[in-house]
């Protein structure tokens, strides 16, 4: 059974810095795109960044770029989410989800961790 | 700042048949790129609920279809049933942005 578990979410202040963890279980880690995808309050869903296999290409959103940092270890079965500079706008439940390979949809997601920022 | 565009919401009576636009350009779906819908129950993840346009998950009932033309896709559920209520969004990939987009999701309400 596929298990996408977050964690590292919390209360920070504007301009701070979290790091997510997504811990994964019962498929091949290293075999596939991971990404993460976050929703604000009340709001509708926004892809944030993704990450290849092997974690040697990634992507982001422009809303995040260059502030935001996507990584995995694959000896761990762990995807992170490395956030900075961080805004209101920022907060978000923040999903990992798995993109399945032959048709680019993200068949399973996480229950997803809270980032919130205010001061 | 979706590029992927549905209704806010849609709502039928048990039984009813409903359907849910998302409305795209040529950088995404009209582009060719594939269209997958997504349900999220209150309080929930999302979950897959249809792929590469008009496929099923193994476990969706056959009352959720799919389809897909020039740059728009729909979704629609016969025999809406009350466990249907939830927001349901669109997603495919686009070029212009390099990176995947989701639509601006459509609330389902069973009256």
């Amino acid at each position: 059974e596929v298990q996408l578990l977050e964690s590292g979410g919390g209360l920070v202040q504007p301009g701070g810095s979290l790091r997510l963890s997504c811990a994964a279980s019962g498929f091949s880690f290293s075999t596939y795109i991971m990404s993460w995808v976050r929703q604000a309050p009340g709001q509708g869903l926004e892809w944030v960044s993704g990450i290849s296999g092997s974690g040697g290409s990634t992507y982001y959103a422009d809303s995040v770029k260059g502030r935001f940092t996507i990584s995995r270890d694959n000896s761990k079965n762990t995807l992170y989410l490395q956030i900075n500079s961080l805004r209101a706008e920022d907060t978000a439940l923040y999903y990992c989800a798995k993109r399945n390979s032959v048709y680019e949809e993200f068949d399973y997601w996480g229950q997803g961790t809270l980032v919130t920022v205010s001061s | 700042q979706s590029v992927l565009t549905q209704p806010p919401s849609v709502s039928g009576a048990p039984g009813q048949r409903v359907t849910i636009s998302c409305t795209g350009s040529s950088s995404n779906i009209g582009a060719g790129y594939d269209v997958h819908w997504y349900q999220q129950l209150p309080g929930t993840a999302p979950n897959l609920l249809i792929y590469a346009n008009n496929n099923r998950p193994s476990g969706v009932p056959d009352r959720f279809s799919g389809s897909k033309s020039g740059t728009s896709a729909s979704l629609a559920i016969t025999g809406l049933q009350a466990e249907d209520e939830a927001d349901y969004y669109c997603q495919s990939y686009d070029s212009s942005l390099s990176g995947y987009v989701f639509g601006t999701g459509t609330k389902v309400t069973v009256l």
